[in-house]
């Protein structure tokens, strides 16, 4: 039992780059999110799944898009990479009953 | 939106020491939760509250929902060295728009000296 699990682990990008990063868990969850991390700043919330088939945005959704492709499987894509998204990017899921979400180890993005 | 002030933002303690951090809020939430993150790691949850005065214990941890709805606190109780992190609160609103979705405080920097 893997939980959630996050690829890439690192990833360098130069300015206008594309990439989407890929998230996946084996909980049988319904919801799934996406956060980004910085200092000081705590968690910030992307996006969010809260079932297959249908997204919504968070706190900060500008410059990204997401897909929720089956149940398991919640990706992240940066069309256009801006220094600004360098971050530490971290994928959640959480189900019935309590709702307690429970998270993957990051992608650590830089972007040049 | 909603808002969680998170205190203190660091801590420097010996070894051995209890340890106390508090979360308020500007709005109610029916779950607090409260995640430790270790470097290079996604936060890992350490306890759950889902009801207004609850106290739950886990090993040296001990955490409280305030009776309010709108604060949380969390002990750690005789500290050791790999207690070292950041240890987040976390809200949780259910229902309508703000379902699933989680406020987090800045989180506490907490080190441990042997």
């Amino acid at each position: 039992n893997a939980g959630v699990t996050q690829t890439p682990k690192f990833q360098v990008l130069k300015t206008g780059q594309s990439m989407t990063l890929q998230c996946a868990q084996d909980m049988n969850h319904n919801s799934m999110y996406w956060y980004r991390q910085d200092p000081g700043m705590g968690l910030r919330l992307i996006y969010y799944s809260a079932s297959e088939g249908t997204t919504d945005k968070g706190e900060v959704p500008n410059g990204y898009n997401v897909s929720r492709l089956n149940k398991r499987e919640f990706s992240l894509r940066l069309e256009s990479a801006a220094p600004s998204q360098t971050s530490v990017y971290f994928c959640a899921s959480s189900g019935a009953p309590t709702d307690t979400q429970y998270f993957g180890p990051g992608t650590r993005l830089t972007v040049l | 939106g909603q808002q969680l002030n998170q205190s203190p933002q660091s801590m420097f303690i010996q070894e051995g020491e209890d340890v106390s951090m508090n979360c308020t809020s500007s709005s109610i939430f029916n779950t607090w939760l409260w995640y430790k993150q270790e470097p290079g790691e996604g936060p890992v949850l350490l306890i759950a509250l889902y009801k207004a005065g609850e106290l739950t214990s886990n090993g040296r941890l001990t955490a409280q929902f305030g009776i309010t709805r709108k604060d949380s606190f969390l002990n750690i109780s005789a500290s050791i060295p790999s207690d070292v992190g950041i240890y987040f609160c976390a809200g949780h609103s259910a229902g309508g728009t703000s379902y699933g979705k989680l406020t987090f405080g800045q989180g506490t920097i907490l080190t441990v000296h042997p």
